[in-house]
């Protein structure tokens, strides 16, 4: 069966674009989770999905980072005006409902902002 | 509020040794607990979880991690260590259904032959 999947898998901006980052989760999980990864860190939470509902947006470090997910399938993360502190690598996971099952992570985004 | 330490940045072990990753954690109520794997590149990788029972839990490669309630600890070991089991490894605490998994700030193992 197929994993997380996220593209792009690379994608260079210059500071002030907008962009858009994919993932697709696994089928039938209904959490989604979005996190940030500095070289060499642990990821940092950003924001979860249960299904189409964004139950927790707490982490997305300023308004113009957006997430969504329309259809409680894909997810896209929008960062709007990007700037050079926005580079790092952005995780999407999903996991089945309840708390004791794990997160499946995609392979990540690398942005880095020029 | 929820959080991880790791207080190793690094840990060198020789090949067939054992090695122990360390991990402490703070969580109101009973935690759940999980520790992922990391190679370059590449996004975090499940090893293993704690939910309830058994405080020696197994997960995949031959790792285990041992639970322990009164020191908050959830060490990660391997009788004998690989030197593919190279890689960055981190710890994970979730306090309940409807929060988010906070991860520690990992730990970098490397087995040497």
């Amino acid at each position: 069966g197929a994993g997380v999947s996220q593209s792009p898998r690379y994608k260079v901006a210059k500071r002030g674009q907008d962009v858009a980052l994919r993932c697709d989760p696994i089928s039938g999980h209904v959490s989604l989770f979005w996190y940030q990864q500095a070289l060499g860190q642990g990821p940092e939470f950003l924001t979860y999905f249960q299904n189409e509902a964004q139950l927790d947006k707490s982490g997305l470090p300023s308004d113009r980072f957006f997430a969504e997910r329309p259809e409680g399938s894909v997810s896209t993360l929008k960062i709007q005006r990007t700037q050079q502190e926005d580079s790092a690598v952005y995780l999407c996971a999903s996991s089945l409902g309840g708390t004791g099952n794990p997160l499946h992570f995609g392979n990540g985004t690398r942005l880095t902002v020029t | 509020a929820q959080s991880v330490a790791q207080p190793e940045d690094q840990v060198n072990v020789a090949e067939g040794n054992p090695l122990t990753v360390k991990c402490t954690y703070s969580v109101s109520g009973n935690p759940y607990l999980f520790w992922y794997v990391q190679y370059p590149n590449r996004g975090l990788q499940f090893l293993l979880k704690y939910i309830t029972g058994d405080n020696l839990v197994k997960g995949s490669y031959g790792f285990e991690a041992e639970f322990n309630k009164s020191q908050t600890s959830f060490h990660l070991k391997k009788p004998s260590a690989l030197v593919s089991d190279s890689a960055l490894y981190f710890c994970a605490v979730r306090a309940a259904y409807g929060q988010n998994f906070v991860f520690g700030p990992g730990t970098r193992l490397s087995v040497l032959p």
